[in-house]
């Protein structure tokens, strides 16, 4: 199975903040990598898929890179909403594997 | 506009049974392959099960392989989760979700565009 480690598990950060999250696969699993918010008793919700291609109706603010085994998710501008947990998560091969999320918290 | 509506979580004893219901709407439902993923109390997500959009193929997480059964009726639109002998650590959140890309056959694309607002299981004597 492909391990996917997330770091930090957790950051406090104020709104305008510039918020980056890291994800690493634990094999190369070229672009196919995608992004996930959750908010306390929610659903995820679907912010980008392939690395970097972002889900219609989801912000700009939100960004996504990287390919191989590194990939990062950037917040440009901390918004209240965005306060959440975030999962990355590979469409690589199956068994599909999800991080252990990052917590972003208000400082 | 896409919905998914899950239905049938509840407590169960261990050993014991339960079927788990998501009700689609607003896209042509065989054209996706669906998937459950469940997330325990207060941990992360964990893939379960995926179906292929014909229903011809269906997969399983390790954990649950042998013990739950996917399946679909594209006539009513609804994706299925059969779980039997069920354990403790099966307690979770179950969501359904819907592959992002049309697939008729085959696990899907993997990525999730839309979820239900997920069950509650509850394993416990």
């Amino acid at each position: 199975d492909i391990q996917m480690t997330q770091s930090p598990s957790s950051l406090s950060a104020s709104v305008g903040d510039r918020v980056t999250i890291t994800c690493r696969a634990s094999q190369i699993i070229s672009t196919n990598l995608n992004w996930y918010q959750q908010k306390p008793g929610k659903a995820p919700k679907f912010l980008i898929y392939t690395a970097s291609s972002l889900q219609s109706g989801v912000p700009s603010r939100f960004s996504g890179s990287g390919s191989g085994t590194d990939f990062t998710l950037t917040i440009s501008s901390l918004q209240p909403e965005d306060f959440a947990t975030y999962y990355c998560q590979q469409s690589f091969s199956t068994p599909w594997t999800f991080g252990q999320g990052t917590r972003v918290e208000i400082k | 506009e896409v919905q998914l509506l899950e239905s049938g979580g509840g407590l169960v004893q261990p050993g014991g049974s339960l079927r788990l219901s998501c009700a689609a709407s607003g896209f042509t439902f065989s054209n996706y392959a669906m998937t459950w993923v469940r997330q325990a109390p207060g941990k992360g997500l964990k893939w379960v099960s995926t179906i292929s959009g014909n229903g011809g193929g269906t997969y399983y997480a390790d954990s649950v392989k042998g013990r739950f059964t996917i399946s679909r009726d594209n006539s009513q639109n609804t994706v299925y989760l059969q779980m039997n002998n069920l354990r403790a650590e099966d307690t979770a959140v179950y969501y359904c979700a819907k592959d992002r890309r049309s697939s008729s056959s085959g696990v899907g694309y993997g990525n999730f565009d839309y979820w239900g607002q997920g069950t509650l299981v509850t394993v416990s004597s």
